[in-house]
């Protein structure tokens, strides 16, 4: 069964870096695109990155545009989202998800797997 | 950017009641491209429903999506204790994703 789970979550220094990882298993991972969802304590759901089945396009919300990037090794299934110039509005809880989509097809467009999150802490 | 609003911000409703949810978009949004998606507290969100009407695998059929347009709408059709939750719809236009605010379906 897909399995995506994160790790590297922590609490840091405003104006610090963290790296999140997501390790993937239980379907191609090289064959989906993938995003990274964040939801702060007590909030709604945001959007914050999206990188092509083959790492070629990287999306990003307006909010972190600059300060995080998105990467992914389809030869160890992992996806990973570097945060720099983190600042407090980024805590969160940070999930990893898989995009329904296989390969460059267009439609439809939905997370159908979540991980169970990592949490960031952005505090001094 | 496509901001989307749902209402109401809280049903409270009983087992066994209809529960509609509305997401209304800022911008025409593509049926293809909008979904809804149910949470629990403590839990990761989980697909319902994408393309607007096609249930996510393994949901069932108590859970109906509609709408095209500005206005779509989740329909639960009889409430059972497990789908006490918070629901966020979901669109995707020009390589962004957005979140709706969620609607909370508590017992009444």
């Amino acid at each position: 069964q897909v399995q995506l789970v994160e790790s590297g979550g922590g609490v840091v220094q405003p104006g610090g870096s963290l790296r999140l990882s997501c390790a993937a298993s239980g379907f191609t991972f090289s064959s989906y695109g993938m995003h990274w969802v964040r939801q702060a304590p007590g909030k709604g759901l945001e959007w914050v990155a999206f990188i092509r089945y083959d790492g070629s396009n990287k999306y990003y919300a307006d909010s972190v545009k600059g300060r995080f990037t998105i990467s992914r090794d389809n030869s160890k299934n992992t996806l990973y989202l570097q945060m720099n110039s983190l600042r407090a509005e980024d805590t969160a809880v940070y999930y990893c998800a898989k995009d329904i989509r296989y390969f460059d097809v267009v439609v439809p467009a939905a997370f159908d797997y979540w991980g169970q999150g990592t949490l960031v802490t952005v505090s001094s | 950017e496509i901001v989307l609003t749902q209402s109401p911000g809280t049903l409270s409703l009983s087992p066994g009641e209809r529960a509609t949810l509305s997401c209304r978009a800022s911008q025409s949004v593509s049926s293809s491209y909008l979904a809804w998606y149910q949470q629990k507290p403590g839990q990761a969100p989980r697909l319902l429903i994408y393309g607007a009407s096609s249930r996510a695998t393994g949901i069932p059929d108590r859970f109906s999506g509609s709408g095209s347009g500005t206005d779509f709408t989740l329909t639960i059709s009889r409430l059972e204790p497990e789908d006490f939750a918070v629901y966020y719809c979901q669109q995707y236009g020009s390589s962004i994703f957005t979140f709706g605010p969620g609607t909370k379906v508590d017992i009444k």
